[in-house]
């Protein structure tokens, strides 16, 4: 298993500022992944992070918009930039804690999140 | 690419019922499917998963059931209690690991 947390829990911005946001797991992981859940919604995913890659992002989400950072195996931010209110939702990140051989043998685990509010 | 659909959007039951969640998917490559269980104000948390070479797996009072070819996985919870209310989302995948493709939820209120 994994446990991730992410930093910060909450925050209200204000419209046109930009946020970090952080993820760390506490093992070594390959893959990890941005999702956002907008109130009352399910998760969507916003790009997946490799470690020692670029972030693959999904449609409808741009890397000006959403740049990922992974420096290492433990570590990602998602950064929301020039926020508008419509970005105001629930930040998550989860992670694989598979590696070679056991790539595929666990499953997803998820943060805590980080609730975003911009007026 | 993959869609997953979930129904019912709310249920309501009483306590010790059995509740019944159940989600199609679309792509047949999928070959993973896991539970999670959110709560007010926290994340996901996984409570069962099923992969596409078993057709049941139990844990508990918690158990899936994966139907290939008619592509659809449902979630049995039985003699519920007050605190499985939460909202609950399938998932596939390729296989773990991968991204996955969320349903839209499930919100259960179990009233005691």
């Amino acid at each position: 298993s994994a446990v991730i947390s992410q930093k910060p829990s909450r925050d209200i911005c204000q419209r046109g500022t930009s946020l970090t946001i952080q993820c760390q797991v506490d093992s070594q992981v390959t893959m990890m992944f941005w999702y956002r859940q907008q109130p009352g919604q399910s998760l969507t995913l916003i790009a997946t992070a490799n470690q020692g890659s670029e972030a693959t992002y999904e449609s409808g989400f741009v890397i000006d918009k959403f740049p990922i950072s992974r420096p290492n195996l433990t570590f990602s931010t998602l950064t929301v930039s020039n926020m508008s209110p419509e970005d105001s939702s629930i930040y998550l990140c989860s992670a694989d804690p598979g590696q070679g051989a056991t790539r595929g043998l666990d499953t997803q685990y998820f943060g805590p999140g980080t609730r975003l509010t911009v007026l | 690419g993959e869609n997953v659909e979930q129904h019912p959007s709310t249920l309501s039951v009483q306590e010790g019922d059995s509740a019944v969640i159940k989600c199609t998917y679309s792509d047949s490559a999928s070959n993973y499917f896991p539970w999670y269980k959110q709560e007010l104000g926290k994340g996901p948390q996984l409570i069962i998963d099923i992969r596409s070479n078993v057709g049941e797996k139990k844990d508990q009072r918690i158990a899936v059931t994966l139907n290939k070819t008619a592509k659809h996985f449902s979630l049995h919870i039985t003699e519920t209690q007050p605190e499985d209310s939460a909202v609950y989302f399938c998932a596939a995948s390729y296989q773990a690991g991968t991204a996955l493709i969320f349903g839209k939820g499930t919100t259960l209120s179990v009233s005691s």
